[in-house]
């Protein structure tokens, strides 16, 4: 049984474009959230998705921006990029009243 | 605003040594807590969950504790190995089902 699947491991890219990390959860589950882990930091909410909608948001600005599809995958499209995007993007899955299952993320470094 | 403190930000301890990492949450209505372990580059292992109705949870060396009225979690590890050398994370689920990391312990177990 594969649990949470992310691509791509790594990512580099230059500001002002833009950026798609996939995500597929783990068997059962429905809820996929997406975190921003910066170096030494822990991950911060981006946001969360369930049936296909955008349940949950957190303090992030609307160059991120997301989305789930019938089969619970989702992607993360991050626009306009800056240097200050260089984080590890996580990808958690859940079911109900379940923990969270957590991918090994998408480094994703800025130039 | 849920903030999660994790003291200390490291922590070295010879091998054998028992040793406990502390968590504490300013807001005590949450819906739960969870202990994650992060390998260095690599994605959150869930270690134990404890519900907010629930006192403490168990499994193998490990055992969480949780202080609700208190904001307090402590993560107990037994007769520690090189191996658990990681970075341990706290995070609580808030009753709007936001999850808010600390920014984690560094362990390092000293052979």
């Amino acid at each position: 049984d594969a649990g949470v699947t992310q691509s791509p491991t790594h990512l580099i890219k230059t500001r002002g474009q833009q950026v798609t990390l996939r995500c597929s959860p783990k068997s059962g589950h429905d809820t996929v959230s997406w975190y921003q882990q910066a170096l030494g930091q822990g991950p911060q909410f981006i946001f969360q998705y369930y049936e296909e909608e955008e349940r949950q948001r957190g303090n992030f600005p609307d160059r991120f921006s997301g989305h789930q599809f019938p089969n619970y995958s989702s992607e993360l499209n991050v626009n306009a990029l800056l240097l200050g995007d260089s984080a590890l993007y996580l990808c958690a899955s859940s079911g109900y009243n379940q923990p969270q299952h957590f991918g090994d993320g998408t480094r994703l470094s800025i130039l | 605003k849920q903030e999660v403190t994790q003291i200390p930000a490291a922590l070295s301890v010879p091998e054998g040594e028992n040793l406990v990492l502390n968590c504490s949450f300013t807001d005590s209505a949450i819906y739960n807590l969870q202990w994650f372990r992060q390998d260095p580059g690599k994605g959150l292992t869930s270690l134990l969950l404890i519900q907010s109705s629930q006192r403490e949870q168990t499994s193998g060396r490990l055992n969480a504790s949780l202080d609700k009225s208190s904001g307090r979690s402590t993560l107990y590890i037994a007769a520690s190995q090189p191996g658990d050398s990681a970075t341990y994370l706290c995070a609580v689920r808030n009753r709007d089902d936001k999850i808010i990391f600390g920014k984690g312990t560094r362990l390092h177990i000293l052979p």
